[in-house]
């Protein structure tokens, strides 16, 4: 059984241009959130999606936007990059009940020259 | 607003010394989760534990356990007997019981080094 997936795992990006990080969910996993984890801090939220539809969202600018598909795999996209956008993305999956386990993918970390 | 604080940013052990690991959090909801996660260099958070805050039942898993007290809103983790793979850092970590939402609240992490 595939845990959560992320891609691309590294990728460096100039300041301004956009970028688009991808996850598919643990399998049954019908939720989707995106964290952002700066160097040597805790993750914090950007948003969730369920059935498609951004439920809850972090204190985070309209630069950060996403997208969740039919078969629940997502997309966060970061447009206009500034430099302190550099952290690693974090992509978490759960289903059912508030009390079910998050699990979370192995990131990809991104790098704003 | 929901707050989690781990005041040790980083600690070292000799292998095979125990080792507490210190949360406190902040809520104002009436129910809640707690959990504890482990991030290795590779980046993935490892889930380690989860606990109601309707049920204070401490419990032990392996060399795993934990110390939850609502009084005093501490959420602590102990590893027993440690070892030099559990070298990591680890974050304790708060959601709300609430519908559809799953925002979980991270601390800052406590780095745990295991000497050999």
């Amino acid at each position: 059984d595939a845990g959560v997936t992320q891609s691309p795992t590294h990728l460096i990006k100039t300041r301004g241009q956009q970028v688009t990080l991808r996850c598919s969910p643990k399998s049954g996993h019908d939720t989707v959130s995106w964290y952002q984890q700066a160097l040597g801090q805790g993750p914090q939220f950007i948003f969730q999606y369920y059935e498609e539809e951004e439920r809850q969202r972090g204190n985070f600018p309209d630069r950060f936007s996403g997208h969740q598909f039919p078969n629940y795999s997502s997309e966060l996209n970061v447009n206009a990059l500034l430099l302190g956008d550099s952290a690693l993305y974090l992509c978490a999956s759960t289903w059912g009940t508030p009390g079910n386990t998050i699990y979370f993918g192995e990131g990809s970390w991104l790098t704003v020259v | 607003a929901q707050k989690v604080t781990q005041a040790q940013t980083e600690i070292s052990v000799v292998e095979k010394e125990d080792v507490t690991l210190d949360c406190v959090y902040e809520t104002r909801d009436t129910t809640y989760y707690l959990f504890w996660y482990k991030q290795p260099p590779s980046g993935e958070l490892v889930f380690l534990i989860r606990r109601n805050s309707f049920d204070e039942q401490n419990e032990i898993s392996g060399r795993y356990s934990w110390n939850f007290q609502k009084s005093t809103s501490s959420f602590n983790f102990t590893i027993t007997a440690s070892q030099v793979v559990d070298s990591a850092v680890y974050f304790c970590a708060l959601k709300r019981n609430s519908g559809g939402y799953q925002k979980v609240t991270f601390g800052t992490g406590t780095k745990l080094q295991v000497i050999p």
